[in-house]
């Protein structure tokens, strides 16, 4: 079954430092979506993207952060200068185009650490 | 914050059926019933959705009562590998770009 996966598992950098989180949707979805999720909270969304331009943005998605379809695989997140609190695992989705819901695809996360 | 409200545990003998409520009875007539698990902090699976209509694949069947104020989660023979955080998302029909909101879900604890 397809699915989408995600690089690298953990992520360690230094606060300050900006940090790239790279995610291969499934093939043939058009929408693309980041959440986080800081531990022992909940799954928090970030970003919805399609058609190469950011479709929603949450308040924590703030001049921060960027996300890029640089081909026509991978979708990455960006943090250009990482704090503490940006700690969290980092969930990368997709969904398909159809007709009704389509239902969203997680991969299995980035863990980001800032020191 | 999230439309929906799930109790927040729940406990099933193995091989037995769990049944995962949940009540959003504010759901507007274009928004869908989602299921997503969370596995040890991997990423949320989807389970099912519907709109009114009961639904079943492989891995559960929905159950929507008929005014679509809730909903249940039915696991028809629980395993031990079906313990997990499970959220009972509502999420509007006619926009593909349209976020997941997660609450706190149910911890279903499977038992031998």
């Amino acid at each position: 079954e397809p699915e989408v996966t995600q690089t690298p598992s953990h992520q360690v950098t230094q606060m300050g430092q900006e940090v790239i989180l790279r995610c291969v949707p499934i093939s043939n979805h058009l929408y693309f979506y980041w959440y986080r999720q800081i531990l022992g909270q909940k799954v928090e969304f970030l970003v919805s993207f399609y058609n190469n331009e950011i479709s929603e943005k949450s308040e924590i998605f703030d001049d921060q952060f960027s996300v890029e379809r640089p081909d026509g695989s991978n979708f990455t997140l960006k943090i250009r200068s990482t704090k503490l609190e940006d700690s969290a695992m980092y969930f990368c989705a997709s969904s398909d185009l159809g007709i009704g819901n389509q239902p969203q695809h997680f991969g299995d996360g980035t863990r980001l650490s800032i020191l | 914050d999230a439309k929906t409200t799930q109790p927040p545990s729940m406990d099933c003998a193995e091989g037995r059926a769990a049944n995962l409520p949940c009540n959003h009875s504010t759901i507007s007539g274009n928004e869908y019933v989602y299921w997503y698990r969370q596995i040890h902090s991997q990423g949320p699976q989807y389970i099912i959705h519907g709109l009114k209509n009961n639904e079943t694949n492989e891995m559960a069947s929905l159950i929507i009562t008929e005014d679509r104020k809730s909903s249940t989660l039915i696991l028809p023979h629980a395993t031990l590998r079906d313990t997990a955080v499970y959220y009972c998302i509502v999420r509007n029909a006619n926009d593909n770009t349209d976020k997941l909101i997660f609450g706190t879900g149910t911890r279903l604890q499977v038992f031998p």
